[in-house]
């Protein structure tokens, strides 16, 4: 069962435009949403979050929204640059009480290609 | 933040053997973790290792066959044992810190 998806593998975008990369998540439990950023042969880097309490969050050039009633949440990247071709990984979480931490659940990933 | 640094980079191995990575980090943190991604997909939780006390594991993810060690506050160790082609993954570790997961470069493995 994939509770995180992200249903675009791939996504390829002109310098200086918008790239916008979707995530849908299933279960309501999810109270934190993240993005990383992965380079090839490098571990995956934070990128931006969200809080659940939030329906947006910014960070230069980097927006992320969250619409909990679709279950979705996107980030916008604008401008757009080369720079930013990476993978893009859409996590969710929720606090395990228990334990104390945070356990992600992550999607498959978006393969941003941003051209000249 | 926390740098993470994991040995080794990458291996080939053969089936039916086991291999140990290992995962160091610049400070002390209280909780490591340990992911897979296969090829394509995406990472997916194998245990948590916390300091001092015996790793959980994710469901499908067994102790026998994913020992994990963890000595102290800044190294961890997963073996992947007897190992199969199914295997063939990027390996990654991560620590927690500040509310805030950092990863590891990752150890790329291949099972012929």
């Amino acid at each position: 069962d994939q509770q995180v998806k992200q249903n675009s593998p791939s996504l390829s975008v002109q310098e200086g435009r918008i790239s916008i990369l979707n995530c849908d998540y299933t279960n309501s439990m999810f109270d934190y949403f993240l993005w990383y950023k992965k380079y090839p042969a490098e571990g995956p880097t934070f990128l931006i979050s969200i809080s659940s309490i939030k329906d947006k969050n910014e960070d230069g050039r980097f927006t992320v929204f969250l619409n909990k009633s679709a279950k979705h949440l996107s980030l916008h990247i604008v401008p757009s640059q080369p720079g930013d071709s990476a993978v893009y990984f859409c996590a969710a979480s929720f606090t395990m009480f228990s334990g104390g931490y945070n356990k992600l659940i992550f999607g498959a990933g978006t393969r941003l290609a941003v051209h000249p | 933040s926390a740098v993470i640094s994991q040995k080794p980079s990458r291996d080939i191995c053969q089936r039916g053997t086991s291999l140990t990575i290992q995962c160091q980090v610049d400070s002390q943190v209280t909780m490591m973790f340990w992911y897979r991604q296969q090829p394509g997909q995406s990472l997916t939780l194998i245990a948590t290792a916390n300091q001092g006390s015996e790793a959980t594991y994710e469901s499908g993810f067994v102790i026998d066959k994913f020992p994990i060690s963890r000595p102290n506050l800044t190294f961890s160790t997963l073996t992947v044992s007897n190992m199969s082609p199914e295997d063939s993954s990027i390996y990654l570790c991560s620590a927690e810190t500040r509310n805030e997961q950092f990863f590891g470069p990752g150890t790329r493995l291949t099972v012929l």
